[in-house]
């Protein structure tokens, strides 16, 4: 079985720096993605990033990227230019690669996230 | 990315009657969704997986019979809960799994908060 480890509980950040926030997993699997979700008050889960296990460039988009290490099986989020708005509880998520509804979202517990003015 | 619609966003229903939710995927088929619960301050808890034209299939500890599960068309699935009592109160959220060539991705509806009086 798969497992996700977010070691961070609760982290703050000053606007315009940089947070970087840490995941580790756990699996036997060869082809899988690894997913962050943003989780803002309003309890909507947001896709902010989507990685996937045979690449081996990191994904980026915007402000948010990811440093992926598969044989660490290490996936940290770095969100650069922090702003108020990201104020949230974030998810990191493991998907392992199958067919016909064997995909399933395997989570780690969170990491509140708060950006101070 | 992807529209995921749940509806309604907050329902409010008496102790015994049943409740039903909506999942819809606006902009792209999904043959797979899935249910999810939220207590405070913790993960998402995966319900069941919602495959069209079949059976869902539920983890180990959710109530089949309470919680009813049907997805009839590849944009829609509901979740019915029969006989809401006050522990049913929660926050529900679903996801859809969006399959494309190059590769998968779930994205989540807005959620709905069920209080049960």
């Amino acid at each position: 079985a798969q497992t996700v480890t977010q070691s961070q509980p609760e982290m703050s950040v000053q606007e315009a720096e940089t947070v970087t926030l840490s995941c580790t997993y756990d699996t036997s699997e060869n082809n899988y993605y690894l997913f962050w979700y943003k989780q803002p008050p309003s309890r909507q889960m947001i896709l902010v990033i989507r990685q996937e296990a045979y690449k081996q460039q990191n994904a980026t988009e915007n402000r948010f990227s990811v440093n992926f290490q598969k044989a660490a099986k290490s996936f940290s989020l770095k969100i650069s230019d922090s702003q108020l708005g990201d104020t949230a509880m974030y998810f990191c998520a493991f998907m392992k690669h199958g067919v016909g509804g064997s995909e399933k979202l395997v989570f780690g517990k969170g990491t509140k996230l708060t950006v101070n003015p | 990315g992807a529209v995921v619609s749940q509806h309604p966003s907050w329902v409010i229903c008496k102790s015994g009657t049943s409740v039903k939710i909506e999942c819809r995927s606006l902009d792209f088929q999904a043959t797979t969704m899935f249910w999810y619960r939220q207590f405070p301050k913790q993960s998402l808890m995966l319900m069941a997986t919602s495959n069209e034209g079949s059976k869902a299939t539920y983890e180990q500890g959710v109530e089949k019979d309470k919680f009813l599960i049907n997805h009839a068309s590849l944009t829609l699935s509901t979740l019915t809960v029969t006989s809401a009592h006050p522990e049913d109160s929660s926050f529900y959220i679903c996801s859809a799994l969006k399959t494309l060539n190059s590769g998968n991705t779930i994205y989540f509806g807005e959620g709905s908060w069920l209080t049960v009086v």
